[in-house]
């Protein structure tokens, strides 16, 4: 059935970078695109960006310090944030995102802990 | 920028009805477009993965409840739960697509089941 397992959870330190994988299994991975979420303490759900192929596309809040890429050869997306602060804390989903704009399977999620 | 705005907070008795409302804004007049076939809902338990619940706009994917129904009316999409359950008690967020490859989520409502 259609899988998306995430990597593990972990600590960074302010100023660094944050990569996070979202592997695939159970479908055709270039069929459908990826979207990631996150979801900050006492917050709601943010959109961050979306990747299929060799297309990307960031929410502006993100422009400049996210970037999105994928490995076809393993069907895994990556998520790098990068100069992350505290308020990066947060938990990280990838989705797989529906021909008609919703995002149909989750991974499990991944927190994020930016302290030093 | 385009915005959904939902209500913080709904509550409702144990085998009563809810509705949440999801109302766009934008100054791009394509969003209005896309807010009438493109919303979707999502239930969220505490430390869980979101689970999709509705899709354009009142379209309910294999295996989730009939209880819970999406529809539309102008610039405001809504979900409606039926027949309250104790496990209903979450947080619900509505999505839009907002053109460009991009989405919005409203800001989530926080469902009390009394």
């Amino acid at each position: 059935q259609v899988h998306l397992e995430q990597s593990a959870s972990g600590v960074t330190n302010p100023g660094a970078s944050v990569k996070v994988s979202c592997e695939t299994s159970g479908y055709t991975f270039a069929t459908y695109p990826i979207s990631w979420v996150r979801l900050a303490p006492g917050q709601g759900l943010e959109w961050m960006g979306w990747i299929s192929g060799g297309d990307t596309k960031y929410a502006q809040t993100f422009q400049g310090r996210l970037t999105l890429t994928a490995d076809t050869s393993t069907a895994t997306v990556y998520m790098e944030l990068k100069n992350v602060r505290s308020d990066d804390t947060a938990t990280y989903f990838c989705a797989r995102t529906s021909f008609s704009n919703y995002f149909d399977i989750w991974g499990r999620g991944t927190l994020v802990t930016v302290s030093s | 920028q385009s915005a959904l705005n939902q209500p913080p907070s709904a509550s409702g008795s144990l085998g009563q009805s809810v509705t949440i409302s999801c109302s766009g804004s934008s100054s791009d007049t394509d969003f209005y477009a896309f807010l009438s076939y493109y919303v979707s809902w999502y239930q969220q338990h505490p430390g869980k993965a979101p689970k999709l619940l509705i899709y354009e706009v009142s379209k309910r994917p294999s295996g989730v409840s009939d209880r819970f129904s999406g529809s539309r009316s102008g610039n405001t999409a809504s979900l409606t739960v039926s027949g309250l359950q104790a496990d209903d008690e979450a947080d619900y967020y509505c999505l839009s697509y907002s053109g460009s490859n991009t989405w919005v989520f409203g800001g989530g409502t926080k469902l009390t089941v009394l």
